[in-house]
């Protein structure tokens, strides 16, 4: 069964460092989101892309975030100058057209020291 | 503001004793509520998608249904393998694919 696949599985990085974190969708999705859940949280959506565009964002998704389809696989998230309250963990997910529903990654802890 | 609340917050059941949980949400215009099981340590398994109100998806010993404030799993018979937290989430009309969640219900099942 086909699954978004996310790397690394654990990221520790120092405060006011950039980190790049990366996602292989489904293969024939078109529709790719980031959300992410710090521990004991709600899962929070930060942003969506569609046709190498951002369809919507959240909040949480300032200056120091962006998104990338660098090519026709990966999908990532950097953020660029990291905070202690950016540690979370940070799931991918992708769908279909339409209403399908999204199927989301394992995640990637981002520890942030 | 579109939100989804959860009960309870965790639940212990005994092996073969059933139940429901609930999530309930206010959204400007449903497009679809989600339900998905996530284990620890991974990421959120979908389980049902429901559209409108009166609808009904079952999954083994799984059952969702959807009214127009509140939507149900109930779980019949459950079997430790049943144990997991299980989220709800919704899609209002008004946005892009963006998925609400509410907290969970982190489910216990003991043998």
């Amino acid at each position: 069964e086909p699954e978004v696949t996310q790397t690394p599985s654990h990221q520790v990085t120092q405060m006011g460092q950039e980190v790049i974190l990366r996602c292989v969708p489904i293969s024939n999705h078109l529709y790719f989101y980031w959300y992410r859940q710090i521990l004991g949280q709600k899962v929070e959506f930060l942003v969506s892309f569609y046709n190498n565009e951002i369809s919507e964002k959240s909040e949480i998704f300032d200056d120091q975030f962006s998104v990338e389809r660098p090519d026709g696989s990966n999908f990532t998230l950097k953020i660029r100058s990291t905070k202690l309250e950016d540690s979370a963990m940070y799931f991918c997910a992708s769908s279909g057209q339409g209403m399908r529903p999204q199927h989301f990654g394992d995640g990637t802890r981002l520890s942030i020291l | 503001e579109d939100q989804v609340t959860q009960s309870p917050e965790a639940l212990r059941l005994q092996e073969g004793e059933s139940s429901s949980l609930n999530c309930s949400y206010t959204v400007s215009g449903l497009r679809g509520l989600f339900w998905y099981r996530q284990d620890p340590g991974k990421g959120p398994e979908f389980l049902f998608t429901l559209y409108s109100a009166g609808e009904e998806k079952e999954k083994e010993r799984l059952k969702a249904t959807l009214t127009k404030k509140e939507s149900f799993l109930h779980i019949t018979a459950p079997k430790p393998e049943d144990s997991a937290t299980y989220l709800c989430a919704v899609q209002a009309s008004s946005n892009t694919g963006k998925l609400i969640f509410g907290q969970g219900t982190t489910l216990q099942v003991k043998p």
